[in-house]
């Protein structure tokens, strides 16, 4: 079992909806990470969060440290927000990242 | 600020023949990583560089070296190139490894035939 799992594998939406999605992990972490791949391949950090909440303008990402689990959501979905996002883990004392497989999202106008 | 470099962005090379992919950013971050992507699997770890002068294993280190040349360089080289290292290539920098986000090169897209 990969220590980060992330579901669904892939989501399709129409423009402005809202958007979920999660990232279960197996391990003791200091970070959660929300990456976005856009379909040219350029990877972005989103957020970096180690509790509670954070947002930055439709996007909102949020942790449950007890549960293991964070979500990423997006509000009123649009066209340009088609990408894959990825979840990564910290390791609690390390520096390197754990991956999950991504998210594939497709918003059709 | 360019902020993290690769080059070259597309490779094709013969099965054993040698290459070395380049990074470097200009953020004055202490930490460098290179990793791999593979259809179907997450970003896999190859190796990374707390600070000039170290490095360390990742996930997937066998074939690879890595050079850090100074506090803005990171190169990762393939000594004898196999068709299983045939992948998308990124590179990515951090202020350091603990408590901050990584910032990502636009990859190399490399196939070994």
């Amino acid at each position: 079992k990969n220590e980060v799992e992330q579901s669904p594998q892939n989501l399709t939406a129409q423009e402005g909806e809202f958007i979920t999605i999660n990232c279960s992990y197996s391990v003791g972490i200091s970070a959660l990470h929300w990456l976005q791949q856009h379909p040219g391949g350029g990877i972005v950090s989103l957020f970096m969060l180690s509790s509670g909440k954070k947002k930055h303008g439709r996007l909102i990402a949020t942790i449950n440290i007890q549960e293991k689990h964070s979500s990423l959501h997006i509000t009123a979905s649009h066209p340009r927000d088609s990408a894959v996002y990825i979840c990564a883990a910290r390791r609690s004392g390390s520096e390197k990242l754990v991956f999950g497989k991504g998210t594939k999202l497709t918003v059709n106008p | 600020n360019a902020g993290v470099t690769q080059t070259p962005k597309f490779q094709v090379l013969k099965t054993g023949q040698s290459m070395t992919l380049q990074c470097a950013q200009d953020m004055n971050h202490n930490s460098m990583y290179w990793y791999r992507q593979d259809p179907g699997m997450g970003l896999r770890l190859i190796y990374y560089s707390a600070s000039e002068g170290t490095t360390d294993k990742g996930e997937v280190p066998n074939g690879y070296n890595v050079s850090r040349l100074n506090k803005r360089e990171f190169s990762l080289r393939l000594e004898s190139a196999a068709p299983s290292q045939t992948s998308v290539y990124f590179c990515a920098s951090s202020r350091d490894g603990h408590s901050y986000e990584q910032y990502f090169g636009p990859g190399t897209r490399l196939t070994v035939t």
